[in-house]
């Protein structure tokens, strides 16, 4: 069953504006850990943000913020003022339990931003 | 310098071949990971190994090995290459030590299976 469900494949952002790109996650386990990462077309992957499950508010680092809805087990990833080079593939991925487990990942959003 | 780094990038080569994707680190990270990236999937796990003499297989391991040779290098094999190996690779390393123990990612190795 897949753990975690990106449904945009695509989406387009103006430069300057915000976007939130969706991430729905399934599991039973009360320990998690949700991560974002970032793919530019250079190919690497970049970590971007963490949010625990335990974490009583969303996390933030810089222009990236996630709005975390337990209940509704979603992790969105927020980016405000859209900058060009932030024109990339975003992954989802989540860590079950236990540093020990692995992580699961989206199959991604690749997101645009126009000038 | 990187601090993961993946040799070769770039590799071609035919089905029935053997074929070694190598990984260092200078991060000083215990654990590493080799995960592979097709259109539309997303990564998904490979092998990961937790300290030099910690193996693990990942969901899709079949038709793959790993060699922990030391903390810092991790190498993939694929015994007798075939053309659904075609993929982008990664290797990544974690620091169980850390608070979220998040992966840092290489730069990937694109290999096509002819």
């Amino acid at each position: 069953a897949q753990k975690i469900t990106q449904t945009q494949p695509g989406m387009f952002v103006q430069e300057k504006e915000a976007v939130t790109l969706d991430c729905t996650y399934d599991t039973s386990d009360p320990s998690y850990g949700l991560f974002w990462y970032k793919q530019p077309s250079s190919g690497e992957m970049i970590f971007l943000i963490y949010q625990g499950s335990y974490d009583q508010q969303n996390a933030t680092e810089g222009r990236y913020s996630l709005n975390f809805q337990k209940a509704r087990k979603s992790a969105n990833l927020v980016i405000s003022a859209s900058q060009l080079g932030d024109s990339a593939m975003y992954f989802c991925a989540m860590r079950e339990g236990s540093h020990n487990n692995d992580m699961r990942f989206g199959a991604g959003t690749r997101l645009t931003v126009k000038p | 310098d990187a601090d993961v780094t993946q040799t070769p990038r770039n590799r071609i080569t035919k089905t029935g071949k053997r074929i070694m994707l190598e990984c260092s680190q200078t991060k000083g990270h215990d654990r590493m990971y080799w995960y592979r990236q097709d259109p539309g999937l997303g990564l998904r796990l490979i092998y990961y190994s937790f300290d030099v003499k910690d193996i693990n297989k990942g969901e899709i391991s079949d038709g793959y090995s790993v060699s922990r040779q030391a903390q810092a290098k991790f190498s993939l094999s694929l015994e007798s290459a075939i053309p659904n190996q075609t993929a982008l690779y990664f290797c990544a390393t974690s620091d169980s030590g850390a608070v979220h123990n998040e992966q840092f990612f290489g730069p990937g190795t694109r290999l096509t299976v002819l």
